[in-house]
């Protein structure tokens, strides 16, 4: 595809259910970022991968929350026992190298935990 | 104290007025400063993207950057309606692989 894939578009879950969010990145970027945009709030970093790999965890919000990417294309957000708080846009974009002034971002995942 | 202070409006124009959008931050390793446009239910999208100070000009829109007095501007002239959207601050720095964004300002421009 042209552009940044996120799947659901939108997501309703129950308080305590596990949920996945998928994104697939721009054919051919090696970075990819994930974001969390809550109403009225600015875009909350998440993770970031180069490749397959992912420098840097610490903006994950708990060890509820974890991430992976495969084939060094499509990622996985996991979000264990969801809570009301989890709910938001969930955002993913991506970047053809690691200098990340360009960023290309899906149209993200709606997530409603009730 | 956030890194980046950016007014979330809303900020309500007449269409064919001028438009300043404005950040603050207090870091000063930034040295990337863009400006996203988001869309209702969309992702935002690079609008702007200017390394270090001074400015840069693209049609209707010029983003000035001030790293003395750590202050960014977008300006918009001839505003549309067809610019109503939430405009992102974002910046980073060399080697950085995490962006920061403002909170977004939303515009309204009014036919």
């Amino acid at each position: 595809g042209a552009g940044v894939s996120q799947s659901p578009s939108n997501k309703v879950t129950e308080k305590g259910k596990d949920v996945e969010l998928r994104c697939d990145p721009i054919s051919g970027h090696t970075a990819l970022y994930w974001y969390r945009q809550s109403l009225g709030q600015g875009l909350e970093f998440l993770i970031y991968f180069q490749g397959n790999s992912a420098p840097d965890k610490s903006g994950l919000p708990s060890d509820r929350f974890s991430a992976e990417r495969t084939g060094g294309s499509v990622s996985t957000l996991t979000i264990q026992r969801t809570q009301q708080e989890d709910s938001a846009v969930y955002l993913c974009a991506s970047s053809p190298d690691s200098k990340n002034e360009k960023l290309f971002f899906g149209s993200g995942t709606q997530l409603s935990v009730l | 104290q956030k890194e980046v202070e950016q007014d979330p409006g809303p900020l309500s124009v007449p269409e064919g007025a001028i438009v300043s959008l404005n950040c603050t931050y207090s870091n000063s390793a930034f040295q990337y400063f863009m400006w996203y446009r988001q869309y209702s239910r969309k992702g935002p999208e690079l609008l702007m993207y200017t390394y270090s100070s001074g400015n840069k000009e693209d049609g209707r829109f010029t983003a000035q950057v001030d790293k003395s007095s750590k202050y960014i501007s977008l300006f918009i002239r001839d505003s549309q309606p067809s610019d109503s959207a939430t405009y992102l601050c974002a910046m980073t720095n060399t080697g950085g692989f995490k962006t920061i964004f403002g909170a977004g300002t939303r515009l309204f421009v009014k036919a």
